[in-house]
Order: structure tokens, then C-alpha cells, then sequence
């Protein structure tokens, strides 16, 4: 498509259950990063990858997030065990290289209770 | 770590110009963008400017960066009730291709 896709638009978890949320990047586009941002605004990057590849994962936490781009599927962003602090909205960007300029989708607002 | 710096607030008057200015540390920045927030919704790209350009111009849009002060700004000229929403600056690295942001600038604009 013309635009990032992001589903669902909203998600809400009791503490302790898992959160998946999926993003479909612009087609043609062989990069997707994800990026979290909390209250304040504040920005945090978590993985990105390069078509099915995980390209740069620094940003991840080591425990209860993990993420996949398989072909032919939308890429997923899934959290095991969710927790109070996990509560954000999660945005997917996808670039044509990965240099190049990232467009975001709408966001998926994630409220764990 | 690379750092961008933004003031969080701006107030002007419609058909003023606005100013929101940026600083960043990393001297290895190839792009820098401007992006915007209205309540509620993703990121919409505003503009971005290539390091070895130090200015860009897009309709009511003026973009200026001065490297060696490592200073970024974004101009909106003849500023709009629906200029309203938070401006995010960021850069992303030469080798690393994630974005840093700013805190964002929430730009109120008075009718």
C-alpha cells in the first residue's frame, strides 16, 4: 500500500497477558523500525529490520519483547507478560533504503492495566 | 549517546511566522527531519534536509541548518489555527539508521 499500516488501532492488557501488535510497511519498502513513545513524548527506538532480516536490534528490551518481518505477512511486534511500564503508543516506520526517509504509520496505543 | 534538544513550548499569533529550533550532538548526522504530531495521531513528515544543505524551502516551509552550531529550525511562515501540534526534530546517524527525536515543541496557535 501507499501508507504504513498499523492494527489495532488501540490494544488494552491486563498486566501479566501478551500484546501483539502488526504493522504492514509501505510496499517496495525493504526497511521497518519500530519505536516506542511513552509520556512526555519521548521517543525510544527498538528493532528495526532490513525485509525479513533483523537489522538493528539495540534498542529492544532482552526480556518479553520480541519481533518478526516474515514474507508475505504484516511484521509483528509481540510483548510477553506485559507490564505497567509498557503502556505507549507503539509507531512503525518503514524507508525504501535505510538511510533513506522513514514514514510512520498511525500507531498502535497499547494501555495495560 | 546522540542527543536532540528542543524547547517544548511556542505560542504565536495566526499569520505570524513560527520559529521551533533544534540542537543536536551528532556531527555524523546525514539527514535531519522535521516531523508533526496533532493530538492523537501518528507522524506526519514535514520536511527533512539533507547535512550538506543549509537551507530547504517548501511552500510556507523554511527549513535551516548551520552544521558547525550543529542548529536545525523550521520556519512556518503565515502560521494557521491548524498549524496546532507538537514538531518533532530528528536525525538519524551515519551508520545507524534509527531516528532520534527531540521532546517535541508544542506549537499553540492563537486565532
Amino acid at each position: 500500500g501507499e501508507e504504513v499500516a498499523q492494527t489495532p488501532k488501540h490494544l488494552v492488557r491486563g498486566e501479566g497477558q501478551k500484546a501483539k501488535l502488526y504493522c504492514a510497511p509501505i510496499k517496495g519498502h525493504s526497511y521497518v523500525f519500530w519505536y516506542q513513545q511513552v509520556l512526555k513524548n519521548e521517543f525510544k527506538f527498538l528493532i528495526s529490520f532490513q525485509n525479513e532480516n533483523v537489522f538493528d536490534e539495540t534498542g529492544m528490551p532482552k526480556e518479553r519483547f520480541s519481533a518478526k518481518c516474515l514474507p508475505n505477512s504484516p511484521c509483528s511486534l509481540e510483548i510477553q507478560a506485559t507490564k505497567l511500564e509498557d503502556s505507549a503508543v507503539y509507531f512503525c516506520a518503514s524507508s525504501s533504503l535505510g538511510t533513506d526517509t522513514q514514514y510512520f504509520g498511525p500507531g498502535t496505543r497499547l494501555t495495560v492495566l | 549517546g546522540e542527543d536532540v534538544e528542543q524547547s517544548l513550548f511556542l505560542s504565536v499569533r495566526e499569520g505570524d511566522s513560527s520559529v521551533i529550533n533544534c540542537t543536536y550532538t551528532d556531527s555524523s548526522s546525514t539527514y535531519l527531519y522535521w516531523y508533526k504530531q496533532e493530538p492523537g495521531a501518528g507522524l506526519q513528515l514535514l520536511t527533512y534536509i539533507f547535512s550538506n544543505m543549509d537551507m530547504k524551502q517548501d511552500q510556507r516551509l523554511t527549513v535551516l541548518l548551520n552544521k558547525k552550531d550543529k542548529h536545525l529550525s523550521l520556519r512556518i511562515a503565515d502560521t494557521q489555527t491548524g498549524d496546532s501540534a507538537i514538531y518533532f526534530c530528528a536525525e538519524n546517524g551515519a551508520g545507524s539508521y534509527q531516528l532520534t527525536f527531540g521532546k517535541g515543541t508544542k506549537l499553540s496557535v492563537i486565532p
